[in-house]
């Protein structure tokens, strides 16, 4: 399984552009990247998932380089409400033995 | 709405007792797990189900008992509770290729 590396925190302000990057050297052929939101006391939620160069959806978008080595979750125009914990994991999702690492996270904190 | 239910939210046992938390989830996913979260540790994998009748350990499955005797449930046992095992613990399904739909988690302190 391919280990990510993630900021431990990030700090914002309110209306600013955020970019979480994470890093995942050893990402395999068939791996795909998923982040996922923690809010304090509550079960990650699923925020988007990509194989490779852009995608997006109505809560982010991932960036993703053509060598995969990394990528990069961009959540525009930052509220309050996104104050969370973010994950970003790295597998196969169509494999059977499923035992994807959520690891630590990246404490985003936004201010007023 | 789909969801995943875990019950109860809260919970304090004393060492030693037995006890159950329920997940269902009402979405049809093959896939189940279990999961523990503690501070500093991020989310540890306890067991997971691909299927009816088909379970395996996670990372942390030492004093967790599972089953899958139905698609939609997959309770979460502790045989014999201990204080280490005082944590949150969150239940997840999925269905193929697409991401985890998690319970709201369940707040167990053993004293």
């Amino acid at each position: 399984l391919a280990k990510t590396t993630q900021p431990i925190s990030m700090d914002s302000y309110e209306g600013q552009e955020v970019n979480i990057t994470c890093s995942h050297n050893n990402i395999a052929t068939n791996d795909y990247i998923t982040w996922y939101q923690q809010f304090p006391s509550q079960g990650p939620r699923f925020i988007i998932q990509g194989y490779k160069t852009k995608v997006t959806n109505e809560v982010a978008s991932l960036f993703i380089p053509a060598d995969r080595k990394s990528s990069t979750l961009s959540l525009p125009r930052v509220s309050l409400s996104d104050t969370a914990v973010y994950y970003c994991l790295v597998g196969d999702p169509a494999y059977n033995t499923d035992k994807l690492i959520f690891g630590t996270g990246t404490r985003l904190q936004v201010f007023p | 709405e789909a969801q995943v239910t875990q019950n109860p939210r809260y919970l304090i046992t004393v060492t030693g007792k037995k006890l159950t938390v329920t997940c269902s989830q009402n979405m049809n996913h093959e896939y189940m797990s279990w999961y523990r979260q503690d501070p500093g540790l991020g989310l540890r994998q306890i067991y997971y189900s691909m299927n009816v009748e088909v379970t395996d350990k996670g990372d942390v499955p030492e004093g967790y008992k599972v089953s899958r005797k139905e698609k939609r449930n997959f309770p979460l046992i502790l045989e014999s509770p201990s204080p280490n095992q005082t944590s949150l613990y969150f239940c997840a399904s999925k269905k193929g290729n697409y991401g985890y739909t998690f319970g709201s988690g369940t707040r167990l302190t053993v004293v």
